[in-house]
């Protein structure tokens, strides 16, 4: 069964600190890893991610896969309250995305 | 520039009762997909249509039927609505071939009381 976990669940961080979100998969005949980011409505997309050890990056943000090791990060680098929303891990399988839970992150001023 | 656009936005149903929801894309998009999104859980993949004329189940299929009526539009209906199917429900369009990410609408929130 096709499987991805994201940590933390949630975090709470003030202005300007810098945050990590995990996403770890198993997944059959891997395709490619995506980052969404979720405020009210609909899923936005960040990034998506199909070779390993390259490093993706728009503005503070940025992510990186690890294929050998089947996870990836998200980097948000001088957090501002603008980025306070539900982060979403999703990969790419049989023409499937399998979506992990998410990750909360509350941005505090 | 609507990208996915989903309808209705809100529905209050009671249990038995039907109901479709409906999702336009005008990307010219091949692939469509239906979503729920429960607290905690993430989306789960409910059906999905390759191409037109095709559709398939997901990870959650029971309780729904879907229809591709053409390109652009992807339905999805519950025939007999029950509590457990109470959530937000999001449609997504995609060119179909590798390497492009899902566009979604922004989401239909259903309950059933």
């Amino acid at each position: 069964e096709d499987k991805v976990v994201q940590s933390p669940l949630s975090l709470v961080v003030h202005e300007g600190d810098t945050v990590t979100l995990n996403c770890s998969y198993e997944v059959t005949n891997f395709r490619s890893l995506l980052w969404y980011k979720q405020e009210k409505k609909a899923p936005t997309f960040l990034f998506m991610l199909t070779s390993s050890g390259i490093e993706k990056k728009s503005g503070r943000l940025s992510s990186i896969l690890d294929k050998k090791e089947l996870f990836s990060i998200l980097n948000i680098t001088a957090t501002q309250t603008g980025d306070s929303a539900v982060y979403l891990c999703a990969v790419e399988a049989r023409n499937k995305l399998v979506f992990g839970a998410g990750t909360i992150l509350r941005v505090k001023s | 520039n609507a990208g996915v656009t989903q309808t209705p936005k809100f529905q209050v149903l009671k249990t038995g009762q039907s109901m479709t929801l409906q999702c336009a894309q005008d990307m010219n998009h091949n692939s469509m997909y239906w979503y729920r999104q429960d607290p905690g859980m993430g989306l789960r993949l409910i059906y999905y249509s390759a191409s037109e004329g095709t559709t398939d189940k997901g990870e959650v299929p029971n309780g729904y039927n879907v229809s591709r009526l053409n390109k652009r539009e992807f339905s999805l209906r519950l025939e007999s609505a029950a509590p457990s199917q109470t959530s937000v429900y999001f449609c997504a369009s995609t060119p179909g071939y590798s390497n492009q990410p899902q566009h979604f609408g922004d989401g239909t929130r259903l309950s059933i009381l």
